[in-house]
């Protein structure tokens, strides 16, 4: 089956900087790659998701870019606010099975 | 809209205990998923129900058993609880099939000593 690694797990940047979170995917048929943000004590929330026909997708201060030879894809997220930290999950989807694999988690810490 | 609903918020189970926690969601959505998130292994998929009559076994079904009573509900029962299923458990759905937005409960947190 498909199996996600996502790297680092943990991530400290000032206020203003950037971060970048990466991921690892091993099935090469995967073509669905969503990011999900999740606040402490909630329930994940799609904050992006990019599928394999295209290389890179912006939303304001975030981007998501696929690379599918590799099989790797990365979150970035610019001009980093406090309200940025949270836990990122990467994850894919696609292939043999219609069911997401998650990546183990990024806790983003954003330091004023 | 309340979106996804989970029942209980929190519980406490003694081991060899059963229980079942409830999932709800009003966005008519076809597809339904259980999973678990335990501290540096990220989510895992217990079972997922594509569409209503339909289940089948995610990554880690062992020790668990689900209905999807209906379109809007899909349940997870632990028969005989073990301390290895403490963990946080949530609920999710999509429209269709998981390359779809899964829209995802606030989570059921549940100690089993």
């Amino acid at each position: 089956g498909e199996n996600v690694e996502q790297h680092p797990s943990t991530l400290s940047v000032q206020e203003g900087d950037s971060a970048v979170i990466k991921c690892t995917y091993s099935d090469s048929a995967s073509n669905y790659f969503p990011w999900y943000k999740q606040e402490l004590g909630k329930g994940p929330q799609l904050i992006i998701d990019i599928r394999s026909n295209v290389g890179e997708k912006k939303d304001q201060r975030i981007a998501v870019t696929l690379n599918k030879t590799a099989k790797h894809f990365s979150l970035h997220i610019t001009e980093t606010q406090p309200e940025d930290s949270a836990v990122y999950f990467c994850a894919a989807s696609g292939g043999t099975a219609s069911k997401l694999t998650f990546g183990t988690g990024t806790r983003l810490q954003v330091t004023l | 809209n309340a979106g996804v609903t989970q029942t209980p918020k929190f519980q406490v189970l003694k081991t060899g205990q059963s229980m079942t926690l409830q999932c709800a969601q009003d966005m008519n959505h076809n597809s339904m998923y259980w999973y678990r998130q335990d501290p540096g292994m990220g989510l895992r998929l217990i079972y997922y129900s594509a569409s209503e009559g339909t289940t089948d076994k995610g990554e880690v079904p062992n020790g668990y058993n689900v209905s999807r009573l209906n379109k809007r509900e899909f349940s997870l029962r632990l028969e005989s609880a073990a301390p290895s299923q403490t963990s946080v458990y949530f609920c999710a759905s999509s429209a269709l099939a998981a390359q779809e937005t899964q829209y995802f409960g606030p989570g059921t947190r549940l100690l089993v000593l």
